[in-house]
């Protein structure tokens, strides 16, 4: 069973960056992963789908100020010029023959 | 633009079983991708429960699939929710979505509320 590791907070200024950390267990460090963001009272909204080499897909409408990149079986999320809408919880998630299992979440605040 | 939109009582009362219903718009669920549910405790993370392709092919959380159900009526563009014998520990809010491995649509999520 893969296990998903993320940071519980996170914190940086307005319009400065801050990069997010996710972490998949031994035996999984080729999976790729999804990152999802979930605004307060909101319901979570898709990111993008971040592969082991780096490369990565953004869902509709995602600005070019979220990018992802990886290494090793560690995956980021890069939220670049922060805006005050970015202050959301952070969810990343995978997929291990069908069943899909998520992170436990970052919460970002923006100072 | 794919849009999903969850239905279904607000409270169930203890042991009995939950039930909703996920419409999908924008999208013909016999078109392709899995079409899933995720859950989410006040106040806490998100849980994968279970997800069904349009031929009705289904893969479950394996700490729910006791207890879980996940069914698909194309016809109607719509796939549903069953959970038995639910208990406090199964209130949530439920989402529907989307789910290719990565659910990339999602609903704005309904709560159940599990009390007497």
């Amino acid at each position: 069973q893969v296990v998903l590791t993320q940071p519980p907070s996170a914190s940086a200024s307005l319009g400065a960056s801050v990069k997010l950390t996710c972490t998949l267990s031994s035996g999984h460090s080729s999976d790729a992963i999804a990152w999802h963001q979930q605004q307060p009272g909101k319901g979570p909204r898709y990111l993008m789908r971040l592969n082991s080499d780096g490369s990565h897909t953004k869902g509709a409408g995602i600005p070019d100020r979220f990018s992802g990149s990886s290494s090793g079986p560690e995956r980021y999320l890069t939220i670049s010029s922060l805006q005050s809408e970015d202050e959301a919880d952070y969810y990343c998630q995978t997929w291990v023959s069908g069943i899909g299992v998520f992170g436990g979440g970052t919460k970002v605040t923006v100072l | 633009q794919v849009q999903l939109q969850e239905s279904g009582p607000g409270l169930v009362k203890p042991s009995e079983t939950l039930s909703l219903t996920c419409t999908v718009s924008g999208y013909s669920i016999s078109s392709g991708y899995y079409w899933g549910w995720i859950r989410q405790p006040p106040g806490k993370g998100l849980e994968w429960i279970g997800s069904i392709y349009h031929s009705g092919s289904t893969y479950y959380n394996p700490s729910l699939r006791s207890r879980v159900t996940v069914s698909v009526d194309a016809s109607k563009n719509q796939f549903s929710l069953k959970v038995r014998s639910v208990t406090a520990a199964d209130t949530a809010v439920y989402y529907c979505a989307r789910d290719g491995g990565n659910p990339d649509y999602w609903g704005q999520g309904t709560l159940v509320t599990v009390s007497s």
